[in-house]
């Protein structure tokens, strides 16, 4: 099925090079949100966009992090200057629905980010 | 603001048996959603149950159920008949009641890894 999907799934970077990483959300779907999961921790919140709105960003660690989801579905999380506290692996996940209390979130794979 | 606990780092199963993960959680939105995914080595987080706030029976689905005590604030997850492919991370998660534009994300617990052995 046409789940949501990453790329690039693993990324090496050096200590200050810029990374890009790429979401494919499930087709039609209008919520997309960006989540950071650290070793053997839960994933936490970073940014959540619905339709080509970034409607909060509260969760991004600093200002070296920047989403954008320029025709509401592919979205891009960029990060500039990378450190090594950045290393992590990152989910996207996506969500059919706007409103009621069950909004399941469906997730991808990940990019696991190293940064050396 | 939402807080998950998980208390339990590791948990082992033998084979054919149940299993209850830990859950306890921290909101003062009188409406809320509760979840469990779990997620395999392979790294994605799959959807496994909800629970409503204001649901009156617990959540089935399959072999997993919610044990939701409200009063108590807890979510525990049973696993019923153990297979091993459920060895894999467990992680509960919450999230806020609905207004329009907000983003209702996700605030996960540390999770529980899960050993089923044969």
């Amino acid at each position: 099925g046409a789940g949501v999907s990453q790329s690039p799934r693993y990324k090496v970077a050096k200590r200050g090079q810029d990374v890009a990483l790429r979401c494919d959300p499930i087709s039609g779907h209008v919520s997309l949100f960006w989540y950071q999961q650290a070793l053997g921790q839960g994933p936490e919140f970073l940014t959540y966009f619905q339709n080509e709105a970034q409607l909060d960003k509260s969760g991004l660690p600093s200002d070296r992090f920047f989403a954008e989801r320029p025709e509401g579905s592919v979205s891009t999380l960029k990060i500039q200057r990378t450190q090594q506290e950045d290393s992590a692996v990152y989910l996207c996940a996506s969500s059919p629905k706007r409103g009621g209390n069950y909004n399941e979130q469906f997730f991808g794979p990940g990019t696991r980010l190293t940064v050396l | 603001a939402q807080k998950i606990t998980q208390t339990q780092p590791g948990m082992f199963v033998q084979e054919k048996e149940a299993v209850t993960l830990d859950c306890t959680y921290d909101t003062s939105d009188p409406s809320y959603g509760l979840f469990w995914y779990k997620q395999p080595s392979s790294g994605e987080m799959i959807f496994l149950i909800y629970q409503g706030s204001y649901d009156q029976q617990n959540a089935t689905e399959g072999r997993y159920s919610l044990n939701f005590q409200k009063a108590r604030k807890s979510a525990n997850l049973v696993i019923s008949a153990s297979q091993l492919g459920d060895s894999a991370m467990y992680f509960c998660a919450m999230n806020p009641p609905f207004s329009s534009g907000s983003a209702r994300q996700l605030t996960f617990g540390s999770g529980t890894q899960l050993t089923v052995l044969p």
